[in-house]
């Protein structure tokens, strides 16, 4: 059984570019969330879908926006790249909405470096 | 403010010796904490989850505590191994408005060297 995968793995955009990243959860996993991983640092919570829906938002800018498909993959959309987007992209699944007392497995995410 | 401070920044370590990390946080209400282990480059892994209730959890040569009170965790590793070495992460989430938002540390680097 497949995990979470993502695409691309790699990925270099021009400043001002826009840029979209693909998710597919587990199969039967109905929630997606997404986070941003800068060199060094933890990864920062980007957004949750649960069923297409919106159950979560970190504080990112409103150049970032996500949806998920009815068939529970998801894709993040970053408009008017900075330099500081350039980091590694995570993907995140579970079968339930809440992210409670439920694990999430992360996919191996998309670099994305922006000169 | 909602924050995760994990210490040490960076750890180097023998082989076959024990180790143990740290993590504080401010982070309320508080749902859950977890453990995750990142290998560079790839996706985190998880190791435990403790909900406010549980004080320790075990996952094989990891063990987590949790001290609500305190608002602090450990992750202490048995016997270690090369194929420790990694980013390990501690996270908490909280809950807000009928969602569940996790706050991430920034890890700490464990080296096991030979």
């Amino acid at each position: 059984d497949a995990g979470v995968t993502q695409s691309p793995t790699h990925l270099i955009k021009t400043r001002g570019q826009h840029v979209t990243l693909r998710c597919s959860p587990i199969s039967g996993h109905k929630s997606v969330s997404w986070y941003q991983q800068v060199l060094g640092q933890g990864p920062q919570f980007i957004f949750q879908y649960y069923e297409k829906e919106e159950r979560g938002r970190g504080n990112f800018p409103d150049r970032f926006s996500a949806r998920q498909f009815p068939n529970y993959s998801s894709e993040l959309n970053v408009n008017a790249l900075l330099l500081g987007d350039s980091a590694l992209y995570l993907c995140a699944s579970s079968q339930v909405e809440a992210l409670m007392n439920y694990g999430y497995t992360f996919g191996s995410g998309t670099r994305l470096t922006v000169v | 403010k909602n924050q995760v401070e994990q210490s040490p920044q960076s750890l180097i370590i023998l082989e076959g010796k024990n180790c143990t990390l740290q993590c504080n946080y401010t982070v309320s209400p508080f749902s859950n904490l977890r453990w995750y282990k990142q290998d560079t480059g790839r996706g985190p892994v998880s190791l435990t989850i403790m909900t406010f209730s549980e004080n320790t959890k075990s996952n094989g040569r990891y063990t987590a505590t949790l001290d609500a009170d305190t608002k602090q965790s450990s992750l202490h590793i048995t016997a270690s191994q090369l194929s420790d070495s990694a980013s390990y992460i501690c996270v908490v989430t909280r809950a807000s408005g009928g969602s569940y938002i996790p706050t991430f540390g920034r890890g700490t680097s464990l080296i096991v060297h030979p």
